[in-house]
């Protein structure tokens, strides 16, 4: 089953512009990360932020995480048209087997 | 450091054939997971293994799929026989740790046509 739900599904923005994703989830969780996929490709991991975080940044990438609301959101600044791609938050569940589970993600094109 | 990989990329076969894939996960890495990935979701996970061990296997369809991880390190998934709805990129992923600590490392996945 799909733990996290991505906002929006899709997003249009121009090159230079800021892109921003939200994340919703539904049980506590261990940990949240951001995934990135190129179209035809495997994941690539990019940012994790712990249940007792609330902030993190890694170069252009901002990641903030709302324990509360069950929710957690993704900023890319000055974006690039190598930024298109599909992002994918996943969240990592309390209890129960170690396990990663996935959003539907949202597709970003940057457009030059 | 050598990445996960895969193979085939990619595969075309006739209903009810059946098909296997490869997966090589980084050297070291203990745990190794198969996730299928249907054209526009999300990856959903079928199976985890910690060595050669079965973590979580919830989401396998046991029926028509297995998976094996000899020697605890490289594995296949096999799909048996084969239906229209099994069409999808199937990600082999791998860590060095238990997934609360870190990150998980895919390979460029292998392409699955049923028809």
């Amino acid at each position: 089953s799909q733990q996290g739900e991505e906002d929006p599904q899709a997003l249009s923005i121009q090159e230079g512009e800021n892109a921003t994703m939200n994340c919703s989830y539904k049980t506590s969780i261990n940990n949240l990360q951001w995934y990135r996929q190129n179209s035809g490709r495997g994941l690539v991991h990019l940012i994790l932020i712990r249940s007792n975080e609330r902030e993190k940044h890694s170069g252009r990438l901002r990641v903030t995480l709302d324990t509360s609301k069950k929710s957690s959101s993704l900023l890319i600044t000055a974006s690039r048209a190598a930024d298109t791609a599909s992002y994918f938050c996943a969240t990592s569940p309390q209890g129960g087997s170690e396990k990663l589970v996935f959003g539907k993600g949202t597709k970003l094109t940057v457009n030059p | 450091e050598a990445g996960v990989a895969q193979s085939p990329r990619y595969k075309i076969i006739e209903k009810r054939q059946s098909v296997a894939f490869w997966c090589n996960p980084i050297s070291g890495h203990a745990t190794l997971y198969w996730y299928q990935q249907i054209l526009g979701q999300g990856p959903k996970l079928l199976i985890q293994f910690q060595n050669n061990g079965v973590v979580d296997d919830s989401q396998l369809p046991k029926d028509r799929f297995s998976a094996e991880r000899l020697k605890g390190v490289d594995s296949t998934l096999k799909i048996q026989p084969a239906k229209l709805e099994d069409s999808a990129v199937y990600l082999c992923a791998s860590s060095p740790t238990l997934l609360a600590t870190g990150e998980l490392f895919f390979g460029e996945g292998s392409r699955l046509t049923v028809l």
